[in-house]
């Protein structure tokens, strides 16, 4: 079956980095996307990743390991704004998006 | 960039009753158009995908009977929710696709209050 898995709840404080884990099982790997979204709306895009490597925009950059089947979403100078939660999700073999339940994403001052 | 538009934010229907939402690719054609639900604190369910012109794939467990989809134009498809149940209350969510590039582009969402 297909199984993208991340941590259900983080905490971390205001000004600090915090990284999001992903780590994915699906039925081939079209590429695999990063989404925030903020209680009660819809998700917004944030990053996407195909290739190996690190993707930096911004404050937030993401990685992704194709042979682990792993990705991170690291956040930087961490904002009170950035309280939500982060959803994985992996475009697979026939282009259909397999979601994580999504990390709640807890910013303290 | 791409903009998509749903109708209406949120609706509160009586039980029995059919609801109609409506999301609209504004600035771009959606050949491919996803719905979603969402319960509390819980994630994104894909409910259907429909393409343009053709009848929408229900995901297993989904009703296509009480949930009609209609992806009529490149621009526009409607989630019908009929005779809705209390147990219907969720936020519905739709995206859309242009073409064969793989980002979805999601509209604000649509919260769905049965009583």
């Amino acid at each position: 079956g297909q199984n993208i898995d991340q941590p259900t709840e983080m905490t971390a404080t205001e000004g600090a980095i915090v990284q999001i884990n992903c780590t994915y099982q699906t039925s081939g790997f079209n590429g695999l996307f990063w989404y925030q979204q903020h209680a009660g709306e819809a998700p917004t895009f944030l990053s996407y990743n195909v290739l190996d490597g690190l993707e930096e925009k911004g404050r937030f950059s993401s990685f992704l390991s194709r042979s682990k089947g792993y990705s991170y979403l690291l956040l930087k100078e961490l904002q009170m704004k950035d309280s939500a939660s982060y959803l994985c999700a992996v475009l697979d073999s026939n282009y259909q998006l397999i979601w994580g339940a999504g990390t709640k994403l807890i910013i303290k001052p | 960039g791409a903009v998509v538009s749903q109708h209406p934010s949120w609706v509160i229907c009586k039980s029995g009753t059919s609801v109609k939402i409506e999301c609209r690719s504004l600035d771009f054609q959606a050949t491919t158009m996803f719905w979603y639900r969402q319960f509390p604190k819980q994630s994104l369910m894909l409910m259907a995908t429909s393409n343009e012109g053709s009848k929408a794939t229900y995901e297993q467990g989904v009703e296509k009977d009480k949930f009609l989809i209609n992806h009529a134009s490149l621009t526009l498809s409607t989630l019908t929710v009929t005779s809705a149940h209390p147990e219907d209350s969720s936020f519905y969510i739709c995206s859309a696709r242009e073409g064969s590039f793989y980002e979805q582009y999601f509209g604000p969402g649509t919260r769905l209050t049965v009583t």
